[in-house]
């Protein structure tokens, strides 16, 4: 089952924040977001475990509510370099032949 | 250090021609190789998923296919072309124990 993100698109002005959310209908293991600049692969940021765990390095940080199946990504002071879509994804059993399944991406664009 | 190679690049093809993609990871063993595609402006699609030398596991019937012939090389393949195969094809890469993926460079498909 596909994660679902909201919103679809922001526009957010430097440093001024953000948050994406991410949401399944299953019970989750894990979830992964990534970030992707237009025209290149989307980049690791960050894992949370089943756990309900929180992250965060530097200024993008993120949670995961294993009983409501949901998570946030946090972005504070929104900087330039942050544009790009974001995409979650979730995993349900953590075994290794577990796959991740992408949201639709949620696209951030910030304004100078 | 981990790094993913993907080539090539770019590939232009006529419709009903072959096909042929290459990863390769370097600086680790037995990793999980996964084959994404994304059309344009969408999300991420797993295509085909390998846990070893020799195991894949299809996502999608389609005329694609996978291989993957030695640790830490996974090819995708197609004796003919459709003009919905047109894409970015990624690559990506997971430790055997643990969850998060790397991308590759990825491949731009077009489809003529």
């Amino acid at each position: 089952q596909q994660p679902v993100q909201s919103p679809q698109a922001v526009i957010l002005r430097e440093g001024e924040d953000a948050v994406i959310n991410c949401s399944s209908s299953k019970a989750l293991y894990s979830v992964h977001w990534y970030r992707q600049k237009h025209g290149e692969a989307p980049v690791f940021l960050m894992i949370l475990l089943k756990g309900g765990e929180q992250k965060g390095h530097d200024k993008i940080s993120a949670s995961f509510n294993e009983k409501k199946q949901q998570s946030s990504l946090y972005l504070t002071a929104s900087q330039l370099s942050y544009s790009g879509t974001y995409f979650c994804g979730t995993a349900e059993r953590g075994n290794r032949d577990d796959k991740i399944i992408f949201g639709k991406g949620t696209r951030l664009h910030i304004l100078p | 250090s981990q790094t993913i190679h993907q080539w090539p690049a770019t590939l232009v093809q006529p419709v009903g021609s072959p096909l042929s993609l290459e990863c390769t990871v370097e600086g680790t063993s037995n990793p999980n190789l996964y084959w994404y595609r994304q059309a344009a402006g969408r999300g991420l699609q797993l295509l085909f998923y390998s846990v070893g030398i020799g195991q894949i596991s299809s996502e999608v019937p389609q005329n694609l296919s996978a291989s993957r012939p030695q640790d830490r090389q996974f090819i995708l393949s197609s004796k003919k072309l459709l003009l919905s195969d047109s894409g970015f094809y990624l690559c990506a890469w997971s430790p055997p124990d643990r969850y998060e993926q790397y991308f590759g460079p990825g491949t731009r498909l077009t489809v003529t």
